[in-house]
């Protein structure tokens, strides 16, 4: 069983469009995240839910919204794509917000092209 | 969240020891050392964690200095499939910070 999964794996899109990347968790965990990695391969934090709760939120353009409909889910929603937001956008998992030594667990990824 | 410095790249022969070394200096009390690799084209997966001990578990081991401003990652016996970016994360919590890591090339 795939601990952290996300739908599609890939995605070519026009720019204007909007779209959504959904994630799920198998693990129990309370804290859901999503990070980008852009072409240069760093890897960011844009946003971590605990509990269906909003924790944090990375200076994201409004276009990005994410959307936790139980604690096992956060999908994120993409508004107006724009050539920049090509990326690799990664969903993870882990047990406790805040707490030290907290492992995460990510998906595979989803590769998301705009042109 | 302490900043680490890791070198940008390493080159092993396989099935060899490998040693990435990472130095955290600024490291706080309370924060852990995180070890996390990305394989081509997969999302980031754990690799081991410790706090002032060194850690053994079925992946690698991870030896941290006594005054904990600097960490190794020993990967045993390095294989093809161990090619992949490391990296070195100092936190005392969660969302975990990434640099840019080591990228490590096995060479058969």
């Amino acid at each position: 069983d795939t601990a952290v999964s996300q739908t599609p794996k890939y995605l070519v899109t026009q720019m204007g469009n909007d779209k959504s990347i959904k994630c799920e968790q198998n693990l129990g965990h309370d804290t859901m995240y999503w990070y980008k990695q852009d072409s240069k391969k760093f890897l960011k934090i844009m946003f971590s839910y605990n509990n269906k709760e909003l924790i944090i939120n990375e200076t994201v353009p409004n276009r990005f919204s994410p959307k936790s409909p139980d604690k096992a889910h956060l999908n994120l929603h993409i508004n107006s794509l724009e050539l920049g937001d090509s990326a690799v956008y990664f969903c993870a998992s882990s047990q406790v917000q805040g707490a030290p030594g907290n492992t995460i667990y990510f998906g595979e990824g989803s590769w998301l092209t705009v042109v | 969240d302490a900043k680490t410095t890791q070198p940008n790249s390493m080159e092993s022969n396989e099935e060899e020891p490998v040693h990435l070394p990472c130095n955290h200096s600024t490291i706080s009390g309370t924060d852990y050392i995180h070890w996390y690799r990305q394989l081509p084209s997969q999302g980031p997966e754990y690799v081991i964690h410790g706090l002032t001990s060194n850690v053994n578990n079925r992946m690698a081991s991870l030896a941290i200095a006594e005054d904990r401003k600097s960490s190794t990652l020993i990967l045993h016996r390095a294989t093809l499939r161990d090619a992949a970016v490391y990296y070195c994360i100092s936190s005392g919590n969660t969302p975990l910070v990434f640099g840019k890591g080591t990228r490590l090339s096995v060479i058969a």
